[in-house]
């Protein structure tokens, strides 16, 4: 089964970037449009990047996503980090006729 | 604008049934599919399936066949998950989510507030 493996957490200090990979394990993941989305403690996600690299209004500038072919990952980069940033974020793409979630990965701003 | 608005949680004996519903709001409820995503407590989120709300045509997740039923009301706009047969195992936050699009494939661009199933004797 397709899965999509995420490093459980990163940190960062604040006005820093990081990025945070997903790894298809099998397959193109440049093959299927991949999203993410932040859910702060609490609170439902909300979605940050849909379609690799596309950001929906009220979503800042500060985040961007990618794809690398050669590592067959996508990647979720936050500049300009700001406390308000630290969350688990969640990356989604497909398999057949599923809907598939990494692990998530835990971002701590500190 | 849009909105998701999910029932309160629920506290249910194993065996039970519970349902959850997830009304929408500011936006034609039939030309966008909706989602159902479980997230255990202190895990990750979990596809569940979706529900085509034009035809109403469900698809379900492996793992989530038999107990777990998707419906719709479109006369009120809202979906429905039931879950049958409760374990204690099914204890989670169910989220509904829509997608972008009616096809069921298309990135989810909002989400419910979440409801809490918990289930105890």
């Amino acid at each position: 089964n397709f899965m999509l493996t995420q490093p459980h957490s990163v940190s960062e200090s604040p006005g820093k970037t990081v990025t945070i990979s997903c790894t298809g394990s099998s397959g193109s993941i440049a093959s299927n449009y991949v999203q993410w989305y932040q859910q702060r403690p609490g609170s439902a996600p909300t979605t940050v990047i849909y379609e690799d690299n596309q950001r929906p209004s009220g979503v800042p500038d500060r985040f961007s996503g990618s794809i690398d072919s050669s590592s067959n990952s996508a990647s979720l980069t936050i500049s300009g980090l700001k406390t308000e940033d630290e969350a688990d974020y969640y990356c989604q793409s497909y398999d057949s006729s599923r809907r598939v979630f990494g692990g998530g990965t835990k971002l701590t701003v500190l | 604008q849009v909105q998701l608005v999910q029932s309160g949680s629920e506290l249910k004996k194993p065996g039970a049934s519970v349902k959850v519903s997830c009304k929408a709001s500011g936006y034609t409820f039939t030309s966008y599919a909706m989602n159902w995503v479980r997230q255990a407590p202190g895990q990750g989120l979990e596809w569940m399936g979706w529900i085509n709300t034009n035809t109403g045509n469900p698809t379900y997740a492996q793992g989530f066949t038999g107990r777990f039923v998707f419906s719709l009301d479109t006369s009120v706009s809202t979906a429905y998950l039931q879950i049958s047969s409760l374990k204690a195992e099914d204890t989670a936050v169910y989220y509904c989510a829509r997608d972008q699009h009616s096809s069921g494939w298309s990135p989810i661009d909002y989400w419910g507030q979440g409801t809490l199933v918990t289930v105890s004797s």
